[in-house]
C-alpha cells in the first residue's frame, strides 16, 4: 500500500517561481526521501531527511519534516524548465530500507 | 560507476507467456530491490536481496513471480503465465546496507501484456 500521499497532485508554474509540494505519511519512519522522475532520466534521488531532522537544504531544494504531523514539504526555489518532472516522497520503515512511495506530484515549469 | 542497468528496456508479450527481466546493480552495492510502477502511481515494493539472500517479499509478489540473485551480483525477475494486469514498469534499485542509504534506480523495464 502507498505510505505517502503528496498534495497537490499537479502544479504548473512559470520559470523562476518557487514550487512547494507536501507529503503525508501514516506510520513512524526512519527517514523520508524525495525522488524526481522524468522520462529522460528515470527515478533520481534528490534528498533524504532523517526522522530526527527538521529541515535540510540541497542546492535549490529545501525539505522540511514534521514528525508530529507526519508530513514533509519539498520546496524548489527559482524553478527551471528542467525541473519539469514527477516528484515522489518515499518513507523507509525498519532495517530493510525498502521505500514506500506516494502517488507523486506532477510539476510543469513553463519557460 | 556505470549505474544500475536493466534489460530489456521494453517487453511486449502475449498473455500467458513467461518473461524474464535482468538487473545489474552498482557493483559495490549488496542490497538490490525490485519495484513495480503503474501509470500515475508511485513505485510499489516487490522484493529485496541482501547479497544472494532474498530477505523480504511483498504480498504483491504472487506465485507467478520469482526473483533470484544467484551470485549476489545481478538479479532476474521472472513472471510466469503473464496477465494483462502485469503490465507495468518494473524498476530495480541498489544500495549499500544499513539504514539511510539512498537507493539508485535503473531505467526500468516496461512490460506490456497484450
Amino acid at each position: 500500500s502507498q505510505q505517502g500521499e503528496e498534495d497537490p497532485q499537479a502544479l504548473s508554474i512559470q520559470e523562476g517561481e518557487n514550487a512547494t509540494m507536501n507529503c503525508s505519511y501514516k506510520t513512524s519512519i526512519n527517514n523520508l526521501q524525495w525522488y524526481r522522475q522524468n522520462s529522460g532520466r528515470g527515478l533520481v534521488h534528490l534528498i533524504l531527511i532523517r526522522s530526527n531532522e527538521r529541515e535540510k537544504h540541497s542546492g535549490r531544494l529545501r525539505v522540511t519534516l514534521d514528525t508530529s504531523k507526519k508530513s514533509s514539504s519539498l520546496l524548489i526555489t527559482a524553478s527551471r524548465a528542467a525541473d519539469t518532472a514527477s516528484y515522489f516522497c518515499a518513507t523507509t520503515i525498519g532495517g530493510n530500507n525498502r521505500l514506500a512511495f506516494g502517488k507523486g506530484n506532477q510539476v510543469v515549469v513553463i519557460p | 560507476d556505470t549505474g544500475v542497468s536493466q534489460n530489456p528496456r521494453h517487453k511486449i508479450t502475449k498473455r500467458g507467456q513467461n518473461v524474464t527481466f535482468r538487473c545489474d546493480p552498482i557493483s559495490e552495492h549488496n542490497r538490490l530491490y525490485w519495484y513495480r510502477q503503474t501509470l500515475g502511481q508511485g513505485p510499489e515494493f516487490l522484493t529485496y536481496f541482501q547479497n544472494e539472500a532474498q530477505l523480504e517479499k511483498s504480498r504483491l509478489l504472487s506465485d507467478r513471480f520469482s526473483a533470484e540473485r544467484p551470485k549476489g551480483s545481478f538479479s532476474t525477475l521472472e513472471i510466469q503465465r503473464t496477465e494483462q494486469g502485469d503490465s507495468a514498469m518494473y524498476l530495480c534499485a541498489s544500495s549499500q546496507s544499513g539504514v539511510g542509504y539512498e537507493q539508485y534506480f535503473g531505467p526500468g523495464t516496461r512490460l506490456t501484456v497484450t
